[in-house]
């Protein structure tokens, strides 16, 4: 079935390093790919998307790609903040009568100074 | 710019008991849904609403019941609640289908359920 998988956490990370974030997906056609970013104590906010093959979704230095031919669409940023410190978790789009995202696990990450 | 409102935002509940968790947007968006957040399971679909007058189970619906009361509310209500039903639970809302249209969600419900 559907599925979204993520690379497990907590990644620790010191400040200015290069991030990485892997997301494979499991569909059926062609959906659109998400990535959501929560604060501690608060809700999910959207980060980026990508809606179709070889998009880039950007957003606040965050980058991902969507790969076709690879079901990814790994989450990367070149220098991290402290500020990033948060959990991320990749979601895609059910195609059907709603939209319903089905979401990975999600991944804490921890910048340091 | 209130967005997507949940309350309360904590609760603490004995076994057997009931409550209704409450949802509110002011977006005018068509769609809304409940989710659950446990650890190392990410968010899990409980139900959603694609327009207002329509509901349809998610993927763990057991021992929930929602109701859309019109375009802005969705509530959620758990008629007996268990001890597994301890969790973090958010409510989103969406402006209609296709990839275009993010979710907006609410700050949360933290349940515990003694």
């Amino acid at each position: 079935g559907n599925s979204v998988t993520q690379m497990e956490g907590p990644v620790t990370l010191s400040e200015e390093a290069f991030l990485t974030i892997n997301c494979t997906y499991t569909a059926t056609g062609y959906p659109s790919l998400f990535w959501y970013v929560q604060y501690p104590g608060e809700g999910l906010q959207l980060l980026l998307k990508a809606t179709k093959a070889d998009d880039k979704g950007s957003n606040k230095g965050f980058e991902a790609t969507y790969r076709k031919e690879t079901t990814s669409f790994h989450l990367e940023k070149g220098s991290v903040q402290v500020s990033d410190s948060a959990v991320y978790f990749c979601a895609f789009l059910n195609t059907g009568t709603a939209s319903k995202l089905t979401f990975g696990t999600g991944t804490r990450l921890q910048v340091t100074l | 710019n209130a967005g997507v409102t949940q309350t309360p935002k904590f609760q603490v509940l004995k076994t057997g008991q009931s409550m209704t968790l409450q949802c509110a947007q002011d977006m005018n968006h068509n769609s809304m849904y409940w989710y659950r957040q446990d650890p190392g399971m990410g968010l899990r679909l409980i139900y959603y609403s694609a327009s207002e007058g329509t509901t349809d189970k998610g993927e763990v619906p057991n021992g929930y019941n929602v109701s859309r009361l019109n375009k802005r509310e969705f509530s959620l209500r758990l008629e007996s609640a268990a001890p597994s039903q301890t969790s973090v639970y958010f409510c989103a809302s969406s402006e209609g289908q296709g990839g275009n249209y993010g979710y907006t969600f609410g700050s949360g419900t933290r349940l515990t359920v003694v």
